[in-house]
């Protein structure tokens, strides 16, 4: 059964607390992607990665990590920097970044809270 | 930088009425996704839009592209329950830098 994974489905940390979230892909994609979505608004992309061993910041970088070791993780830390990390977290991926026609498989995201 | 804007932000219609959202790129696009994601949700890719000026239909959805590749736009003709959800348009500029830029999303309620 393929498709992406994010768990856990809802994560509540304690404000300056490092916290990762996890994404698995088993669909052999070679691109992955993190979103950040706050209530009435759209996708605002954290982190991407076109292959492994090597991602780019997207919009909003600041305050947050990743890493890809291996083509089917992506995890994301969310720091102490982050300002206000509390925020429904959507990880994608995709088969080839560089083609036109790319399109993205979601994740059934995370919500973290930051109490 | 390329951005995409997308309106209205929310619409609530009786159930049987005509929805349309619209999409707007600063840029010229290569394409143009649209996704949908239902209350609670993650987005699902609905369909893709490639040449200039092309429509495509799914079943009561209509998506159309724009002539000059900077436009869109996704009505739904007899809005049902089903429908309700928050729908977002998604383009990649002409660089192609591996980006999809997504606009704000247009969230629809449908009253029955």
């Amino acid at each position: 059964d393929g498709g992406i994974t994010q768990s856990p489905k809802y994560l509540f940390r304690k404000e300056g607390q490092n916290v990762t979230l996890s994404c698995e892909q088993n669909l052999n994609h070679d691109a992955m992607y993190w979103y950040r979505q706050d209530p009435g608004q759209g996708l605002r992309l954290i982190y991407y990665s076109q292959i492994v061993n090597d991602f780019q910041k997207g919009d909003i970088a600041e305050g947050y990590s990743v890493s890809r070791e291996k083509k089917e993780s992506f995890p994301l830390t969310v720091t102490s920097a982050q300002k206000n990390p509390t925020a429904f977290y959507l990880c994608a991926s995709s088969e080839n970044s560089r083609q036109s026609t790319d399109t993205q498989y979601f994740g059934p995201g995370t919500r973290l809270t930051v109490l | 930088g390329q951005q995409v804007m997308q309106i209205p932000q929310y619409q609530h219609v009786q159930e049987g009425e005509d929805f349309t959202t619209y999409c707007n790129s600063s840029t010229t696009l290569s394409n143009i996704q649209w996704y949908k994601q239902r209350p609670g949700g993650h987005p699902v890719f609905l369909i893709q839009l490639v040449k200039s000026g092309e429509v495509k239909k799914q079943k009561r959805l209509t998506f159309q592209f724009g002539e000059a590749k900077k436009n869109s736009s996704l009505h739904i003709t007899a809005t049902q329950t089903t429908d309700v959800g928050t729908y977002f348009c998604a383009g990649r500029g002409s660089s192609n830098t591996g980006k999809l830029i997504f606009g704000q999303g247009t969230t629809l309620q449908v009253k029955p």
